[in-house]
């Protein structure tokens, strides 16, 4: 069956220093991944996806299908970066599902 | 471009009671998507239509939960009766069929059984 593994529910992050949140999946098909992050108070939105292979708020993550992993991360941690994020497997009929998710915070 | 739409924001209710949720897509997004999050937990897709077709409903469950889509455009998510495990959030989604799989979210109704 098709799963999203999150091992960490809660991380927390000195700023300034290194993020990397864990996701690996489990599907037999050829994945289509995502992160979708949800900051305070504001509605879940895509962060990025492993299409496009785009950096956005300087973050990224790589599709690793040797260990079915797609951590995403980050550099230098921002306080701006505190939320809860949700890795997610696109299958099927554009069926999406997602991680129990890890809920990120920056420590000033 | 104007969001998803969802309404209402919150609601309360006694356990065996029903609720109706309403969502209304992105102007053009065929596809439509009801999910459920409960605390801690992240969400868990309830039913899909592709314009007013059911695509998945494997995981609604059909004894109280009903969903419709008549026009192909807005959403109606019914529970009746309730219980006291469904207290979460009702997210809804849209995607347009064509481009870049992204699902845009609405703001979500959260439910409270007591």
């Amino acid at each position: 069956a098709q799963r999203v593994t999150q091992p960490e529910k809660l991380l927390s992050v000195f700023k300034g220093a290194p993020v990397e949140l864990k996701c690996n999946y489990s599907y037999s098909g050829s994945p289509e991944l995502f992160w979708y992050v949800q900051y305070s108070r504001q509605r879940l939105q895509l962060l990025l996806r492993h299409i496009s292979r785009e950096s956005i708020k300087g973050f990224t993550a790589d599709l690793n299908k040797g260990e079915t992993s797609f951590h995403l991360k980050k550099p230098f941690a921002q306080e701006e970066d505190s939320a809860m994020y949700y890795c997610a497997l696109l299958f099927g009929n554009e069926k999406l599902t997602f991680g129990t998710g890890t809920r990120l915070t920056i420590i000033p | 471009e104007a969001g998803v739409a969802q309404s209402p924001r919150y609601k309360i209710i006694e356990k065996r009671q029903s609720v109706a949720f309403w969502c209304n897509p992105i102007s053009g997004h065929a596809t439509l998507y009801w999910y459920q999050q409960i605390l801690g937990q992240g969400p868990k897709l309830l039913i899909q239509f592709q314009n007013n077709g059911v695509v998945d409903d494997s995981q609604l469950p059909k004894d109280r939960f009903s969903a419709e889509r008549l026009k192909g455009v807005d959403s109606t998510l019914k529970i009746q009766p309730a219980k006291l495990e469904d207290s979460a959030v009702y997210l809804c989604a849209s995607r347009l069929n064509s481009g870049a799989n992204v699902l845009t979210f609405g703001a979500g109704s959260r439910l409270t059984v007591l």
